[in-house]
């Protein structure tokens, strides 16, 4: 099976929560990543979890790491329609070398 | 501001043309890479390289071949492309030490004919 798996899309209404899942293979990963991808342009690092971390906040994100059940989930508060984008889930494998998820694209509709 | 910078955004080629896609960072990162991305399949590493001159395969490097002769350049190459070989490629670099974190650069679409 893959080694990163996610679904492909979410839709959410401007104002709620988004939630978007992640479940990965590899538990020897020190790091795992969310990216972020906008219409036209490359990946940028929204947030990260070092692996002996279960949660970590930031501003509207809250990133949350079950390693029993090697589940990532990255939860946007109050959602705008400038987070519109595709998020990758992402996690170190062997070499330091980051393997991605096929990217879940978030649409925020109003 | 932190850079990575692709050569081109966009391109056309012919099938059996030999393609160029270069990468410049400004970054003085050790570790360089280059993917694919196409809808559905996410991202998947063609090449990588951690140092001048040095290379290694990915997951699907069967078509391209790189090169890295100078610590800020990588480039891409397809000898001979193939129509299934249209997609959106990007380049990525990173250092070894932090939390490792990849630096893209904004992608070349490639439309082979």
């Amino acid at each position: 099976g893959e080694d990163v798996e996610q679904s492909l899309f979410l839709s959410v209404r401007e104002g709620d929560s988004s939630v978007i899942n992640c479940t990965y293979t590899d538990s020897s990963s020190t790091y795992l990543y969310w990216y972020k991808q906008e219409p036209g342009a490359g990946l940028q690092l929204l947030t990260y979890i070092f692996s002996n971390m279960d949660m970590k906040q930031d501003q509207r994100l809250t990133v949350l790491l079950n390693k029993k059940d090697k589940h990532l989930s990255l939860r946007i508060a109050d959602t705008q329609t400038g987070d519109s984008a595709i998020y990758f889930c992402a996690f170190e494998g062997g070499s330091y070398i980051p393997t991605f998820g096929r990217g879940t694209s978030l649409i925020v509709h109003p | 501001d932190v850079k990575v910078t692709q050569s081109s955004r966009y391109l056309v080629k012919r099938t059996g043309e030999k393609v160029f896609l270069e990468c410049v960072q400004d970054m003085d990162h050790e570790n360089m890479f280059w993917y694919r991305q196409d809808p559905g399949l996410g991202l998947r590493l063609i090449y990588f390289s951690y140092d001048v001159k040095m290379k290694e395969k990915g997951d699907i490097p069967e078509g391209y071949s790189v090169s890295r002769e100078k610590k800020e350049r990588f480039s891409l190459i397809l000898e001979s492309a193939s129509t299934n070989q249209t997609s959106m490629y990007l380049c990525a670099s990173s250092s070894p030490d932090r939390n490792r974190e990849l630096f893209f650069g904004e992608g070349s679409r490639l439309t082979v004919l």
